[in-house]
């Protein structure tokens, strides 16, 4: 399964509301993480299952979609949010997107 | 609190193996699933393959023929070797825990590995 993220880039503004996009090239039954990673850093996993966050990650991140279509939602845009953000499929094989890069406007 | 760490050289010649090593601590690399996972200049990431809790190994098909994930339980480490590199095999490596549906929750800083002459 071939995942395509977009939009490539996005630049937003602090108290924005961020949604990231991720689309299957096949169905992905929900089986569908988003990963954080921050310049130098390793990746984090943010949400799993296509809407569970995982513990310790904070309440503004949230994740939806069904079928070929996901989508990562940031309500409010924080400073510490730069990064670039992965989608990651485990539904047939195991395949990353090619990622987003979020900067602050 | 698990904690991986990757070693190994960070410039390997075409045609010769690049062999990691990921240390654990805090967790037995006798339980879970335990990968690798590479990120290419440009950001594309590429899922490598896993050692099961039991031994048992996958690999991503495209690497099939060049790619061994072994483990070491006494020391709680487990090592990647990629045969007969080239150019296109410089990235950073990361060695990773997964879960039962393979998802990565731990990760280690990643090892930077530049194939060149």
């Amino acid at each position: 399964i071939q995942l395509t993220q977009s939009p490539s880039l996005l630049s937003a503004s602090v108290g924005d509301r961020v949604t990231l996009s991720c689309k299957g090239s096949q169905n992905i039954n929900n089986y569908l993480a988003w990963y954080q990673q921050k310049l130098g850093e390793a990746p984090k996993l943010l949400i799993y299952n296509t809407n569970s966050l995982q513990t310790g990650i904070p309440s503004r991140f949230s994740g939806s979609g069904s079928g070929t279509d996901y989508t990562l939602t940031i309500s409010s845009l924080q400073p510490e949010d730069v990064a670039t953000y992965f989608c990651y499929q485990y539904n047939n094989g195991l395949t990353f997107g090619s990622g987003t890069k979020l900067e602050i406007k | 609190e698990v904690q991986l760490q990757e070693s190994g050289p960070g410039l390997v010649k075409p045609s010769q193996s690049l062999s990691l090593t990921c240390s654990v601590t805090g967790y037995s690399i006798t339980s879970n699933y335990w990968g690798w996972i590479r990120k290419f200049p440009g950001n594309k990431m590429e899922w490598m393959g896993y050692i099961s809790y039991s031994g048992s190994t996958s690999y991503n098909p495209s690497l099939k023929s060049r790619i061994s994930i072994t483990r070491d339980t006494s020391k709680n480490q487990f090592f990647l070797q990629l045969n007969s590199v080239t150019t296109e095999d410089t990235a950073t490596y990361y060695c990773a825990r997964g879960s039962i549906l393979r998802i990565m929750d731990a990760w280690g800083q990643g090892a930077s590995v530049t194939v060149s002459s």
